[in-house]
Formats: C-alpha cells, sequence, structure tokens
C-alpha cells in the first residue's frame, strides 16, 4: 500500500492557461474525492467518484472544472481558463466502499499569477 | 446541513503540557466524527475517528477524542505534547459511509519549548 499520490505537486500557471492534476488513488479504493483548500480554511469538498461514476459535484465547481476517472482507477481534474481564485491546495482522497474514513494525498499546490 | 466550528485558531503550550483542541458540530442524526492533522505542506493525517460505540476514542501519536453528545463536541486531547505535535488540526464530520467529508477552519498548535 503505497498511499494516494498526487500530481504535480505545485504548479504555477499564467491566468488563462488550462492544467490539469491527476490522482492515484490507494488501489483497492473504489471511491476517490476532491477537495479544494485555501489559505487558513479547512479542505472544501468539490467532487467525488465511485468507480468511474461522479455521484455527486459541489457547487464549487464551475464549468471551468472537470473531473474524470475514466477506469475506475486514477482521477485528472482540470481547470480551463485559470482564474487567481483559482490558487489553492487541490487535495484527492480515497476509500473503500462502506468505510468511514478517507485517506488523503499530499495536494497539489496551484498557483495562478 | 452539517457543519463544524474549530473556535481556536490559533493555540500555543509548552512542551510536555497536556493539550485540549475544541470541536462542536452540527448534524441531525449520529454523525461520524474525525480528526485529520496537516503538517506544513503536507496532506491530511488521520489521527482517530468515531462512529459508535465507546465515546472516548484512542488515535495515533497518544492523541484521544471524547464525543459529547449533549454538547456537541468532539474534543481533542493529547496528555503531553511533543514539539513534533506543532501542525494544523482539523475535526470534521460525515453524513455517513462513503460520504463527503465537511471540514471546521483548523486549529494551529504552536509548540514552545
Amino acid at each position: 500500500d503505497t498511499g494516494v499520490s498526487q500530481d504535480p505537486r505545485h504548479k504555477i500557471t499564467k491566468r488563462g492557461q488550462n492544467v490539469t492534476f491527476r490522482c492515484d488513488p490507494i488501489s483497492e479504493h473504489n471511491r476517490l474525492y476532491w477537495y479544494r483548500q485555501t489559505l487558513g480554511q479547512g479542505p472544501e469538498f468539490l467532487t467525488y467518484f465511485q468507480n468511474e461514476a461522479q455521484l455527486e459535484k459541489s457547487r464549487l465547481l464551475s464549468d471551468r472544472f472537470s473531473a474524470e476517472r475514466p477506469k475506475g482507477s486514477f482521477s485528472t481534474l482540470e481547470i480551463q481558463r485559470t482564474e487567481q481564485g483559482d490558487s489553492a491546495m487541490y487535495l484527492c482522497a480515497s476509500s473503500s466502499q462502506g468505510a468511514y474514513e478517507q485517506y488523503f494525498g499530499p495536494g497539489t499546490r496551484l498557483t495562478v499569477t | 446541513a452539517q457543519s463544524v466550528t474549530q473556535p481556536d485558531i490559533h493555540i500555543t503550550v509548552s512542551e510536555g503540557a497536556s493539550l485540549e483542541l475544541r470541536c462542536n458540530y452540527s448534524y441531525g442524526a449520529t454523525p461520524y466524527l474525525f480528526w485529520y492533522v496537516q503538517s506544513p505542506g503536507q496532506g491530511l493525517q488521520l489521527l482517530l475517528k468515531y462512529f459508535s460505540g465507546d465515546t472516548l476514542v484512542q488515535g495515533i501519536k497518544g492523541f484521544e477524542a471524547e464525543f459529547k453528545r449533549s454538547q456537541s463536541s468532539f474534543n481533542l486531547r493529547k496528555p503531553s505534547v511533543h514539539w513534533s505535535d506543532a501542525a494544523e488540526y482539523f475535526c470534521a464530520v460525515g453524513a455517513g459511509r462513503d460520504d463527503k467529508i465537511i471540514f471546521g477552519k483548523g486549529t494551529r498548535l504552536h509548540i514552545l519549548p
């Protein structure tokens, strides 16, 4: 068990560019979650998947955000036309179905200049 | 809707002293409660969780928490803190298995030598 991994760990981009982040969950976990954490705040839920199905999306997830989990394993989170307000830590977590607790990756810190 | 309040933004204690971090939650049914710890630039590590049963739960790194339904609280305690405990601590509530987690804004713990 290597834990949840995320790539890249840091991303600096210019406003208006598109960025994509990847999350690899713990291998036997079929639930995968994305959260966003801004400075001085706790993580806020964005969306989650059970296998390849996206089951819930927060209203924080604007039209510029899209998440996929095409084969029920890794997931990607894409932000189009980035804005400075998108600067945050993007956290991925996974859990096994029927479990209560989620296990988090190290996060991807996005800075939009 | 669920919510979590952590009334203390910062707490400073001396190394070797006892610690209590406060957490109050709002949820209509029996909540699923968690404490996570986040070191600078890192993801979140699960310290402990409460689902049912004994209201005093033990976690990793010598932490414990007590669920008090009458006070809607789930305070985190440690009898003697170590310098390595300096981090940000998040209390969180989940609606159930497989569900998203709602986090508080966190309490930053500082340790005096």
